[in-house]
């Protein structure tokens, strides 16, 4: 079974950082990877798939990276609305959602 | 909009069974393949199931293989789940989700149904 990994686990960040999030993919799942965004009580939220699209509605300081094994999401300037999970999720072997990067306030 | 209501969720006694139901409008249905998606309570998201859009296929994890059944009625606009010999680790939030096209695996969620497996 493929195993996803995140760092960090947890992140504290003001508004205004840029912000990296890395997943690691126990073998290759070429570009079918996508980041989600998940608030408490609200659904999960598409942000990027195929490791670097936007998803349409994303907002634009929202990007993705990677290929492979190795993947990154990167917010260029934090908004308060930012402070969230975060979850990675390979559909190249079937599905798996990665462990989950929380983000808070510093 | 595209709108999806998960129901059926609640209390159940480990060993029993429950059905989710998820009812889908906004789309059509027919023409897509829908996910059951769960997060157990201060856990991670955790992909169950997958069916296709006209229910030829059927992808499990193996922690619910035997023991979940995943279809869906085109007729209804409705997606089901079917969950029985129910664990206490079965405890989470079960969400319904849309496959979106061939490079987006998921794009659109419902809001979540608890199901709470306790004695």
């Amino acid at each position: 079974d493929i195993q996803m990994t995140q760092s960090p686990s947890a992140l504290s960040a003001s508004v205004g950082d840029r912000v990296t999030i890395t997943c690691r993919a126990s073998q290759s799942v070429s570009d079918w990877l996508a980041w989600y965004q998940l608030k408490p009580g609200k659904a999960p939220n598409l942000l990027i798939y195929e490791a670097s699209r936007l998803q349409s509605g994303a907002p634009s300081r929202f990007s993705g990276s990677g290929s492979g094994t190795e993947f990154t999401l990167t917010i260029s300037s934090l908004q308060p609305g930012d402070f969230a999970t975060y979850y990675c999720l390979q559909y190249h072997w079937g599905y798996t959602f990665g462990p989950g990067t929380k983000l808070e306030i510093k | 909009q595209v709108q999806l209501v998960e129901s059926g969720g609640g209390v159940v006694q480990p060993g029993r069974s429950l059905r989710l139901s998820c009812a889908a409008s906004g789309i059509t249905f027919k023409s897509y393949g829908m996910h059951w998606v769960r997060q157990a309570p201060g856990k991670g998201l955790e992909w169950v199931s997958y069916i296709s859009y006209d229910g030829t296929f059927e992808y499990y994890v193996d922690s619910v293989k035997g023991r979940f059944t995943i279809s869906r009625d085109n007729s209804k606009n409705k997606l089901y789940l079917e969950m029985n010999s129910l664990r206490d680790e079965d405890t989470a939030v079960y969400y319904c989700a849309r496959k979106g096209s061939t490079m987006i695996p998921i794009d659109y969620w419902g809001q979540g149904a608890l199901v709470t497996v306790s004695s």
